[in-house]
């Protein structure tokens, strides 16, 4: 298995421009977590789901921040629009119903200028 | 919401000495305690976790203790070795899944 996937793996915009990260997770998990790592703020859940429904999403940060999961297979997160404060490693992880380790994805770095 | 708090932010150990990260909780309902460690660049990996049933899990040269009626846990690494230099971050969570995560300590051992 490749893991869970994530795209871009870097990606620099300017302020104002919307940005769309994308998550492939591992075939077979039915959890998917969205999470963001700063160094102020550490590594903050900002959404996650269940067989592609939304469970929590009392991590997101405020309106300019959306998650969908349309199928078992595809996530993304989008920031619109975007913030200098918005810089950050967001990584996207998997897991599947009974079992507990989150397999993280290799995280997508973002800059915002 | 769950309130993890961790400690020391860093550490520095000689080769072969043990190192202990200590993190507390402050949600009683907290049931699921993992430890992820984050080599620098890559991605968090989960080591070992412990769940509130049990006081204490050992992993070859990492254990985890838990002390629920306190609401603290701790990470052990024994013999530690030039690969084990790398951010450690505790977590809980009251459902396996929403994990709550501690700001991470940076362990470096010196050769």
């Amino acid at each position: 298995d490749a893991g869970v996937i994530q795209s871009p793996r870097h990606e620099v915009t300017e302020m104002g421009q919307e940005v769309t990260l994308r998550c492939k997770p591992i075939s077979g998990h039915d959890y998917l977590f969205w999470y963001r790592q700063t160094m102020m703020r550490g590594l903050e859940l900002l959404i996650y789901f269940n067989n592609n429904v939304p469970i929590d999403d009392s991590g997101m940060p405020e309106d300019r921040f959306s998650a969908k999961m349309p199928n078992a297979s595809f996530s993304t997160l989008k920031i619109q629009p975007s913030e200098p404060r918005d810089s950050a490693v967001y990584f996207c992880a998997s897991t599947s119903w009974g079992g507990v380790t989150q397999y993280f994805g290799p995280g997508t770095r973002l800059l915002v200028l | 919401g769950e309130n993890v708090e961790q400690h020391p932010s860093t550490l520095s150990v000689q080769e072969g000495d043990s190192a202990v990260i200590k993190c507390t909780y402050s949600d009683s309902a907290s049931n699921y305690f993992p430890w992820y460690k984050q080599e620098l660049g890559k991605r968090p990996q989960l080591i070992i976790d412990i769940r509130s049933n049990v006081g204490e899990k050992k992993d070859q040269r990492i254990a985890v203790t838990l002390n629920k009626t306190a609401k603290h846990f701790s990470l052990h690494i024994t013999e530690t070795q030039p690969e084990d230099s790398a951010v450690y971050f505790c977590a809980a969570s009251i459902n396996d899944y929403k994990l709550s995560f501690g700001a991470g300590t940076t362990v470096t051992v010196r050769a």
